[in-house]
């Protein structure tokens, strides 16, 4: 069965604190990917990264870097010196196969709170 | 701006009613996903759309029922509304049909079911 966990609902920190937001995956398929997506207080979710289940390198863009671990099934997103603009819901999704009929899900996110 | 718009941004009904959710994909998406927001469970996938035609299904009650039309909008209806069904609703679009696709979302309607 296709599943994403997000296990923490809730998480505060201070400025300049590193943290991590942790997302775990059920999947049958060999082929699958990997999404995190970030919902502002605005509210329109934005795309942040793309992860495919063969390439298991890690990235970083800026503040932001992603571990993706195919052992632990898990695709975790840390933050380095988090600020107050990344107060926010963040979310994991996941997508598997290649084409036609697929179910784009999604964890119940992790709301970020970045406290001055 | 994601491109994709949604319209009513806000509706408040009474229960048992019926209305339609409006959603305009970025200029040259095929795909169309409805995906359901409320405080317990997260983003709750509905249903997508490629090109007119119904690609998957998620957690859509008989209730409610969507479409895609020749123009590429697409329309989700909600109908003998329940309290339980007052929730975020998003749509967002993508280029294609592949899995690999990052989506492209809406702002949104917000349903008020009193």
């Amino acid at each position: 069965a296709q599943k994403v966990t997000q296990a923490q609902t809730e998480i505060s920190v201070v400025e300049k604190e590193d943290v991590t937001l942790d997302c775990v995956y059920e999947t049958r398929d060999t082929t699958y990917y990997l999404f995190w997506y970030k919902q502002p207080p605005s509210g329109e979710l934005v795309f942040l990264i793309r992860r495919n289940s063969f390439d298991e390198q890690n990235e970083i863009s800026g503040r932001y870097s992603w571990n993706f671990q195919k052992s632990t099934s898990s695709f975790n997103f840390t933050i380095t010196a988090s600020q107050v603009v990344d107060s926010a819901v963040y979310f994991c999704a996941l997508s598997e196969g290649g084409s036609g009929t697929y179910k784009y899900i999604f964890g119940t996110g992790t709301r970020l709170k970045v406290l001055a | 701006d994601s491109g994709v718009t949604q319209t009513p941004k806000h509706l408040i009904t009474a229960t048992g009613q019926r209305v339609t959710l409006r959603c305009s994909p970025r200029s040259g998406d095929l795909s169309v996903y409805w995906y359901q927001q409320s405080l317990d469970q997260g983003l709750q996938f509905l249903i997508q759309y490629y090109n007119g035609e119904e690609r998957a299904k998620g957690n859509i009650l008989e209730r409610f029922s969507a479409q895609q039309f020749p123009d590429l909008h697409s329309e989700l209806n909600l109908s003998s509304l329940e309290l339980g069904d007052s929730a975020l609703y998003f749509c967002a679009s993508s280029p294609g049909s592949l899995a690999n696709e990052k989506l492209f979302f809406g702002s949104g309607t917000q349903l008020s079911v009193l």
